[in-house]
């Protein structure tokens, strides 16, 4: 059973870069599109933007100026770094596969458990 | 951008009673090559990712209880709870996967009343 779960610094200063990893065990990386989703304390949920194992990418337009998702196969791990953040980057920051193999429209199946990134000096 | 918009934001029912949550979208998720509809519910509790229910907008995820269902095609769609149980106190969201950037509403929290 694939299993996915999020790393990475909990506390980023304003202006900073925020950077997480995701890593997948239980299955290989291979094959599937695999997302970046966040929630603001409270809030709903925005997806980011997506990668499949050959590197391809989709972003949020409205977040593409500042992300770059990247992936080590070698790993089984698939990262993202978002740059230049403010208090409104400040959210749970999620990993989700794709749940259908080599196709990027479809359902999030499974999520990491999530990881808080605080922005604040 | 596609925009889901649910109703409504909060719903209170009664243990055992139906609970129906509804989902718009501001342009047709229905693919005319498939006959499709790129939508699909989940349901978040505190402190937990969300969890998948139910996805193609009707079909019911392997492990989902058969009490969750949902219907509807092009922009309209509704999850339904048919007996409310306890455990399914939660938020609900939708989410269109038909095009990018793929797309949730703003969620619906379902209270026991």
């Amino acid at each position: 059973q694939v299993q996915l779960q999020e790393s990475g610094p909990g506390l980023v200063k304003p202006s900073e870069t925020l950077s997480l990893k995701c890593t997948v065990s239980g299955g290989s990386i291979s094959n599937h599109y695999w997302s970046w989703i966040r929630q603001p304390p409270g809030k709903g949920l925005e997806w980011i933007g997506c990668i499949y194992h050959s590197g391809s990418t989709n972003y949020d337009p409205s977040l593409k100026s500042r992300v770059t998702v990247s992936i080590d196969t070698s790993k089984n791990q698939f990262s993202l770094r978002l740059i230049s953040v403010t208090a409104a980057d400040t959210a749970v920051y999620y990993c989700a596969r794709h749940a259908l193999r080599g196709v990027t429209g479809n359902w999030f199946d499974p999520w990491g458990q999530g990881t808080l990134v605080t922005v604040s000096s | 951008d596609i925009v889901m918009t649910q109703s409504p934001d909060s719903l209170a029912v009664s243990l055992g009673e139906r609970a129906t949550i509804n989902c718009k979208s501001s342009q047709s998720v229905l693919y005319s090559s498939n006959n499709k509809n790129y939508l699909g519910w989940y349901q978040q509790k505190p402190g937990q990712p969300p969890k998948v229910l139910i996805y193609w907008a009707s079909t019911r995820e392997s492990g989902v209880p058969d009490r969750f269902s949902g219907s509807g095609s092009g922009t309209d769609f509704t999850l339904t709870i048919s007996s409310l149980q306890a455990e399914d106190v939660a938020v609900y969201y939708c989410q269109q996967y038909y095009s990018t950037p793929y797309t949730f509403g703003q969620g619906t929290k379902l209270e026991i009343k």
